[in-house]
C-alpha cells in the first residue's frame, strides 16, 4: 500500500493563476518530506525539502507547508507560469541518515493554460 | 543543472536482446540508484549502490543487473528483454549526508525503453 497519497490526481489551471497540491502520508516514522518537480519527458528536479520542525518553506513561487501531526504537506503555487507545467511528486522518508527509504507518491499531474 | 546523464533517451528493441541502460555522474556522488517509472505511477526502486563494488536490489523485483565499478559509472543491463520491461528508467544520484534532511537526488532524463 503506498504510504503517500497525492490529490489532486490532474488540475488544469489558467496562467496566472493559484493553486494548491495536496500530500498525504503515513510514512512513520518520519524525517523529511521533498516535493520534486518532473518535466515530460526528464527526472525529478527538488523543489523544496522539510524535516518535522519546519512548517513552512518558500522557493521563490513556491511554497510548501508542513503538518507533521495531521501528516499533510501541500505544495502553493502563486502566479502560475505555463513553465509550470509538469508533474509534482512529494517524496517522505523515514530517516534522514543514509539508509532512509524514500517513499513517493504518483504525482500531480499540472497543466497550465494561457 | 545536474550533472548526471543517461543514454540512450529512447530504445525500441526485439524480446529476447540484451541492452544495457547508461548512467553517469560527475558530482562525485558515492550514491547511485536505478528507478523504474510508468505513466501516472509513482516510481519504483530497482537497484541502488552506497559506492564502488557495493550494488544491491531494490524494492520492486527486477531480471536487470547493475555494476559499480567506478564511483560515475553505474549500468544498468538486461539480459534478455521483455514487453514486460516497457517502461521509463531514471537514473539517480546523492551524496551521503548524516542529517534529517537526508539527501537530495539529482535525477538524469531518464531512459524510455520499448520492448516489442
Amino acid at each position: 500500500k503506498n504510504q503517500v497519497e497525492q490529490s489532486p490526481q490532474s488540475l488544469i489551471i489558467l496562467e496566472g493563476k493559484n493553486c494548491t497540491l495536496q500530500c498525504n502520508y503515513t510514512v512513520s516514522p518520519f524525517s523529511n518530506l521533498r516535493w520534486y518537480k518532473q518535466d515530460t519527458g526528464r527526472g525529478p528536479v527538488s523543489l523544496t525539502i522539510m524535516t518535522f520542525s519546519e512548517n513552512t518553506k518558500s522557493n521563490g513561487r513556491y511554497t510548501a507547508t508542513l503538518d507533521a501531526d495531521t501528516k499533510q504537506s501541500s505544495l502553493h503555487i502563486t502566479a502560475s507560469q505555463l513553465s509550470d507545467s509538469a508533474s509534482y511528486i512529494c517524496v517522505v522518508s523515514d530517516r534522514g541518515s543514509t539508509l532512509g527509504r524514500l517513499y513517493f507518491g504518483r504525482g500531480t499531474q499540472l497543466t497550465v493554460w494561457p | 543543472e545536474a550533472d548526471i546523464y543517461q543514454t540512450p533517451r529512447y530504445l525500441v528493441i526485439g524480446t529476447g536482446k540484451k541492452i544495457t541502460l547508461e548512467c553517469s555522474q560527475t558530482m562525485g556522488h558515492d550514491k547511485m540508484y536505478w528507478y523504474q517509472q510508468d505513466p501516472g505511477m509513482e516510481l519504483h526502486l530497482i537497484h541502488y549502490s552506497y559506492g564502488v563494488n557495493s550494488t544491491e536490489k531494490g524494492d520492486l523485483s527486477s531480471e536487470s543487473t547493475v555494476s559499480r565499478i567506478r564511483t560515475e559509472h553505474f549500468p544498468l543491463t538486461l539480459e534478455s528483454a521483455r514487453p514486460s520491461h516497457t517502461s521509463q528508467y531514471l537514473c539517480a544520484s546523492s551524496l551521503s549526508t548524516p542529517t534529517l534532511r537526508g539527501e537530495k537526488l539529482f535525477f538524469g532524463s531518464g531512459t524510455q525503453l520499448s520492448v516489442l
